[in-house]
């Protein structure tokens, strides 16, 4: 079945530095969404995107979508201990009773001041 | 506006015992209701969907069951727990959006913090 595999699965930035994480699917996507989980607390929706080579931007986040729909990113510069929390991209799947988001397995960020 | 609750927050059973976790969403009608389990430090796994009262789909064989009796009442139940339900459980609803190709962002609840001793 569909599988959707981030990378890397764990990353520690420097305070200040910039990092991506990337979410990668074997099958074109119709969309794809990203949720930020901070240690402790439930996910909260970022982002969504539908478009063939779409960027979206939130102030130090930037999400991107692959030209194949088949990937996506997201790259945060500047990086702040408020950045700290785990990034989940989430893919619809039909399922026999309707759709459903998949989830990879999400990139916990650490950040050093 | 819409809000989800979902309890209790935190519990902890002895292997063999029951499980019921609820969860109500209010300020939607005939919302997409889901369970997602994560195991500590991995990433969600989809347990059940519904797109309506009394249709559930099951992800993954297990002895978990899940029901809902009401539109936006989603249960997850246990005849018998194992230590490998241990684990964050969390409800979530999107909006329905039928069988189109999109679907709307999930609101999850704060979760249930269940470990099986």
């Amino acid at each position: 079945g569909q599988q959707v595999m981030q990378i890397p699965q764990y990353q520690h930035v420097q305070e200040g530095e910039d990092f991506t994480t990337y979410c990668n699917s074997s099958t074109t996507l119709s969309n794809i969404q990203w949720y930020k989980q901070r240690p402790g607390g439930h996910p909260v929706f970022l982002i969504q995107l539908v478009k063939s080579g779409e960027v979206k931007k939130q102030k130090r986040l930037t999400f991107q979508f692959g030209e194949a729909k088949k990937n996506s990113s997201l790259h945060i510069t500047a990086t702040q201990t408020t950045d700290v929390g785990t990034y989940f991209c989430a893919v619809l799947m039909k399922g026999a009773a309707g759709n459903k988001l998949t989830f990879g397995g999400g990139t916990r960020v650490l950040v050093k001041p | 506006s819409q809000t989800i609750h979902q309890w209790p927050a935190t519990l902890v059973q002895p292997v063999g015992s029951p499980l019921s976790l609820e969860c109500t969403v209010e300020g939607t009608s005939n919302p997409n209701l889901y369970w997602y389990r994560q195991a500590a430090g991995r990433g969600l796994q989809l347990l059940f969907y519904s797109v309506g009262i009394g249709q559930i789909s099951s992800e993954v064989p297990q002895n978990l069951s899940a029901s809902r009796p009401q539109d936006r009442q989603f249960i997850l139940s246990s005849k018998k727990l194992l230590l490998s339900d241990s684990g964050f459980y969390l409800c979530a609803w999107s909006v329905f959006q039928g069988y189109r190709d999109l679907t709307g962002e999930l609101f999850f609840g704060e979760g249930s913090r269940l470990t099986v001793l």
